[in-house]
């Protein structure tokens, strides 16, 4: 247990679905990223923030928007994805973004039909 | 933009061996270096770090790791491997101005007992 947590563990969706993956940090933390773990490809950071403002966004695509609304709260709501989607996505948090040290969640391993 | 190399994608080891990972990396200024491992079924965690000082790093679990600058590596080591190791290890980079850390594809060590 990190102290991330990270909710659905698992969710399937149609590519007309609307949905949203949560994640939360217990460990005080002011930076919070969300990446993305397919098969046989290198971790992609696709989202950060840091105090609730977004500092990075790695040309990801519109279907994907994060919401910080506090920086122990992110989330990652999904629509019209595509099935080439499905992937594991990972919540992680840091103290700040010059301690890099990341603490990543279990993931919410998704498939879009 | 760096890049991080991870040569080794597959390794299969028995119990007892010695383990090495390759670990390269593409920018020439300062850096900060990371070893992560994601064992079945759980989180991604941080093995060990390299910020500066002493380039050899001990980290969790009997693992090291060695900071050589002048290959650019950041080679992991574990003198004799239990079955418990069996993992996926990602090696994770951050250099210069950005403070993200890039990730490699991940080695996938199975240790059989």
């Amino acid at each position: 247990e990190t102290g991330v947590t990270q909710t659905p563990r698992h969710l399937v969706m149609g590519m007309t679905n609307k949905k949203s993956l949560k994640c939360e940090q217990h460990l005080g933390h002011n930076a919070m990223y969300w990446y993305k773990q397919s098969a046989k490809k290198p971790l992609e950071l696709m989202f950060v923030y840091n105090f609730k403002e977004q500092t990075e966004n790695n040309s990801v695509p519109s279907r994907f928007s994060p919401e910080c609304p506090n920086s122990s709260h992110l989330f990652l709501h999904l629509h019209t994805l595509q099935p080439e989607d499905s992937a594991l996505y990972l919540c992680a948090s840091s103290q700040d973004l010059v301690d890099e040290t990341q603490y990543f969640g279990p993931g919410t391993r998704l498939l879009v039909l | 933009a760096q890049s991080v190399s991870q040569h080794n994608h597959h390794v299969i080891l028995s119990e007892a061996a010695s383990l090495e990972l390759g670990c390269n990396y593409s920018y020439g200024g300062t850096v900060n270096l990371f070893w992560y491992v994601q064992y079945p079924g759980q989180h991604l965690q941080l093995l060990l770090k390299y910020f500066s000082g002493d380039p050899l790093v001990k980290g969790i679990k009997g693992f090291e790791a060695e900071f050589i600058k002048s290959k650019f590596s950041f080679n992991l080591r574990k003198p004799s491997v239990q079955w418990s190791d069996t993992a996926e290890y990602f090696c994770a980079v951050s250099a210069g101005g950005s403070y993200i850390p890039t990730f490699g594809r991940g080695t996938s060590l199975i240790v059989h007992p």
